[in-house]
């Protein structure tokens, strides 16, 4: 069974860093895209950017670029969403998802995290 | 970037009747090598995850009902939910996953009346 396990909820101050996680399994998680999904109170889907945990290929939304930084670490399948200074306007829920794939390319979201709630309090 | 644009907002349904929920993207999602319309629909309920519900525009996710359909093509699509149930109540998002960044639709809710 393909799960993704993201971790728990954040409460950080303004400038603070912070580094979220999610783990996949039940799936080669090397061959597939993660990408996060950013979600802010009573808003929206706001697609962020992806990563290919085989080889760290990253891609970005241009309104996420520079903002946050996607990683990946293979041998543990765990992919990352990473902030250096947090601002209140991050506050949202941030979701990780599996990118289905195929040798001709990378779509849609097939299997979704639960959820990382991020609050940074103004 | 593909802007994606959905109407109605919301829009309230009485049990067993028809829903349904436009999307539009400002640019063609058709692929004309392999005919395929690159637009995904996910239903996200309360407190919950977003899940997959359609893909290629017509294609029903695995374990998905029956009810719940797909259409169009190009840059005109449709999500139909032929009788409604009370555990349809959600928020459907469309998807294009033509381009990157691979842009959602603001969203329809969807209650019951």
């Amino acid at each position: 069974e393909v799960q993704l396990v993201q971790s728990g909820t954040e409460v950080k101050k303004p400038g603070e860093s912070l580094k979220i996680s999610c783990k996949g399994s039940g799936y080669s998680f090397s061959n597939y895209w993660i990408g996060w999904v950013r979600q802010m109170p009573g808003k929206g889907l706001e697609w962020m950017g992806i990563i290919y945990p085989g080889d760290s290929d990253t891609r970005y939304s241009p309104s996420f670029q520079g903002q946050v930084t996607i990683s990946a670490d293979k041998s543990i399948n765990s992919a990352y969403l990473q902030w250096s200074s947090l601002k209140a306007s991050d506050t949202a829920m941030y979701y990780c998802a599996r990118q289905w794939s195929d040798s001709s390319g990378s779509f849609y979201f097939d299997y979704w995290g639960q959820g990382t709630l991020v609050t940074v309090p103004s | 970037d593909i802007v994606m644009t959905q109407s109605p907002d919301s829009l309230a349904v009485s049990l067993g009747e028809r829903a349904t929920i436009n999307c539009k993207s400002s640019q063609s999602i058709l692929y004309s090598s392999n005919n395929k319309n690159y637009l995904a629909w996910y239903q996200q309920r309360p407190g919950q995850p977003p899940k997959l519900l359609i893909y290629w525009a017509s294609t029903r996710e695995s374990g998905v009902p029956d009810r719940f359909s797909g259409s169009g093509s190009g840059t005109d699509f449709t999500l139909t939910i032929s009788s409604l149930q009370a555990e349809d109540v959600a928020v459907y998002y469309c998807q294009q996953y033509y381009n990157i960044p691979f842009t959602f639709g603001p969203g329809t809710k969807v209650d019951i009346k």
